[in-house]
């Protein structure tokens, strides 16, 4: 089936630092999606995009729907230890369809 | 305001035994899904529906029936518990537009 690639798989950052990742497909996708999972929780939706080049923010997030339609990418400006969690994307393949595809997600831990 | 209900929270089966899982959201959502969970994996679509009455297969349905009878509630039922099916499901509901808005804090469900 469709994957969606996210990257990186995990990092560790200083509080205080910029923080990016990116989730690419080989396929053309009509909607972005961005959410934050907390251990135990259900994700929670950050952000959605929905036309190329669309640079959408919600709060120190950022999120980009890439140009070619095939990538997306969020950016966390000054992270907090309570951005600790998984990031996920996830896409939506053909407009007007129900069905969305997650990435694998990016794990993020921050260091005090 | 509960959002989205999911029960049970944790559920351990045997081989071969069905049961239900319990989904049900209390802002009007006409659109409702089920993903599951897997390590290393990104949430996949089991089944989803777009009003009551109304359901339709996802990217991994074998296994699992769903119906629609109200505009609160979508049940999930395995048939034959698989070790296979040992996952996290995750139940999501949204207004309109069906990409997954708000999700319940999932079923951990492990079949022995």
């Amino acid at each position: 089936g469709q994957q969606l690639n996210q990257s990186p798989q995990s990092m560790f950052i200083q509080e205080g630092e910029d923080v990016s990742m990116n989730c690419t497909s080989s396929s053309i996708f009509n909607t972005w999606l961005w959410y934050k999972q907390d251990p135990g929780e259900g994700p929670v939706l950050l952000i959605a995009l929905y036309k190329a080049g669309e640079l959408t923010s919600n709060g120190r997030l950022t999120a980009q729907f890439g140009i070619t339609r095939k990538d997306s990418f969020l950016n966390i400006s000054a992270s907090i230890p309570s951005d600790v969690g998984i990031y996920f994307c996830a896409g939506q393949l053909t407009s007007g369809t129900y069905k969305y595809i997650f990435g694998t997600g990016t794990r993020l831990k921050v260091l005090a | 305001n509960a959002g989205v209900t999911q029960t049970p929270k944790f559920q351990v089966l045997k081989t071969g035994q069905s049961m239900t899982l319990q989904c049900a959201q209390d802002m009007n959502h006409e659109y409702m899904s089920w993903y599951r969970q897997d390590p290393g994996m990104g949430l996949r679509l089991i089944h989803y529906s777009v009003g009551a009455g109304i359901t339709d297969q996802g990217e991994v349905p074998n296994g699992y029936n769903v119906s629609r009878s109200t505009t609160e509630d979508f049940p999930l039922r395995l048939l034959s518990a698989a070790p296979s099916q040992t996952s996290v499901y995750f139940c999501a509901s949204s207004l309109a537009g069906g990409q997954p808005q708000h999700f319940g804090d999932g079923t951990r469900l492990s079949i022995l």
